[in-house]
């Protein structure tokens, strides 16, 4: 199985900052890597696919880079509506595993 | 407007056995690939099982294979998840996840979730 490692596992920052999350692949993935934003008691929302296409609605300050094993989520100017857990997930093969999350913060 | 609509979830013994629904709207049901992940309490998100949309290709987390079964019917846009053999393990809220285009782009919609508790 390819395991997903994040880093920050959290993350305190404040309105109007730029964030950056990384996510670690244990094996070439390609560019096959999505990222997602889960609030509390809510599903999760698709933010990028396929590393760095925008998901249709998703603001314009979400960004995602990388391909291989090596990926980022860039959020460009923080939001009060942006603090949440991101995760990523591969969907280069099965199980498609994900990342154990990052919990963002407001500081 | 896509809609996912989960239900099944509840309270369950060790051994015993749950079937959950995801009733889909507003979309082409059998045009799109399926999902079904959980998440335990105050844990992250695990992928549990994928069908293809014509239900010809499935697959399965090793923690649920053996115990659980996806299936999915076309004609009444509603996919399904079979629990046998539930463990503690087991407990948590179960998503039904549609795939994007394309299942190499994630999940685009999700469900509420329904919870399924294992417990005696």
């Amino acid at each position: 199985d390819i395991q997903m490692t994040q880093s920050p596992s959290s993350l305190s920052a404040s309105v109007g900052d730029r964030v950056t999350i990384t996510c670690r692949a244990s094996q070439s993935i390609s560019s096959y890597l999505n990222w997602y934003q889960q609030k509390p008691g809510k599903a999760p929302k698709l933010l990028i696919y396929a590393a760095s296409s925008l998901q249709s609605g998703v603001p314009s300050r979400f960004s995602g880079s990388g391909s291989g094993t090596d990926f980022t989520l860039t959020i460009s100017s923080l939001q009060p509506e942006d603090f949440a857990t991101y995760y990523c997930q591969q969907s280069y093969s099965t199980p498609r595993t994900f990342g154990q999350g990052t919990r963002l913060e407001i500081k | 407007e896509v809609q996912l609509v989960e239900s099944g979830g509840g309270l369950v013994q060790p051994g015993g056995s749950l079937r959950l629904s995801c009733a889909a709207s507003g979309f082409t049901f059998s045009s799109y690939e399926m999902n079904w992940v959980r998440q335990a309490p105050g844990k992250g998100l695990e992928w549990v099982s994928y069908i293809s949309s014509s239900g010809s290709t499935i697959y399965y987390a090793d923690s649920v294979k053996g115990r659980f079964t996806i299936s999915r019917d076309n004609a009444k846009n509603s996919l399904y998840l079979q629990m046998n053999s539930l463990r503690a393990e087991d407990t948590a809220v179960y998503y039904c996840a549609r795939d994007h285009s394309s299942s190499w782009y994630g999940s685009d919609y999700w469900g509420q979730g329904t919870l399924v508790t294992v417990s005696s």
